[in-house]
């Protein structure tokens, strides 16, 4: 059964802690995303992966890291650094984004974030 | 540059109506274009998508899209609205590098 997959569902974090999401998937795509949501709001760009040990920032990338060392990997660790981390994440892939590729993303559940 | 606008933050309709949820696009290429349905607390589902092959798109659970070039406009449309209708919907232009989202448009389907 193909799919992404996003662990854990719901994660509380105290303040001045590092916390990683996990997004994993079995589609055999290149390209990985990962997006935050706020309320009222659409989704913005953290960081995004075309290949592995390659990635780039999005338009949100302040106090968030990244890492692709495999192809089916791309977890998202919100550092301390990260003054308002209260949010729904949801990670994101696709076939590649090369060229005048018209394929679509696929997205995870989502993890939702809560800072105490 | 390339935006995508969703010119509805919020449509109510009755169950039974037709439904249209507005979107206009910018980009300074020839776009693929996506409508996304979002229920609360979920990941994104793809309810059907624009390539160029034909600019009438239909897509799943009835609903469909026209892409207007001349108006850069793709609204989705659905005869019929239905109560499990009720949720968020992304408009979502692609380019060759990155996904472009309008802000969302909540749709409320009244019994």
């Amino acid at each position: 059964d193909g799919g992404i997959t996003q662990s854990p569902k719901y994660l509380f974090r105290k303040e001045g802690q590092n916390v990683t999401l996990s997004c994993e998937q079995n589609l055999n795509h290149d390209a990985m995303y990962w997006y935050r949501q706020d309320p009222g709001q659409g989704l913005r760009l953290i960081y995004y992966s075309q290949i592995v040990n390659d990635f780039q920032k999005g338009d949100i990338a302040e106090g968030y890291s990244v890492s692709r060392e495999k192809k089916e990997s791309f977890p998202l660790t919100v550092t301390s650094a990260q003054k308002n981390p209260t949010a729904f994440y949801l990670c994101a892939s696709s076939i590649g984004t090369s060229g005048r590729s018209h394929n679509e993303q696929f997205f995870g559940p989502g993890t939702r974030l809560t800072v105490l | 540059a390339q935006s995508v606008t969703q010119l509805d933050s919020h449509v109510s309709v009755s169950e039974g109506t037709p439904v249209l949820l507005r979107c206009n696009y910018s980009s300074s290429y020839s776009p693929s274009l996506f409508w996304y349905v979002q229920h609360p607390n979920k990941g994104l589902q793809l309810l059907l998508k624009y390539t160029s092959a034909a600019t009438l798109v239909k897509g799943i659970n009835g609903f469909e899209a026209e892409f207007k070039k001349s108006e850069t406009s793709f609204h989705l449309t659905k005869p019929s609205a239905h109560m499990s209708d009720a949720a968020e919907y992304f408009c979502v232009v692609r380019e060759p590098r990155q996904f472009y989202f309008g802000t969302g448009t909540s749709l409320t389907v009244i019994p």
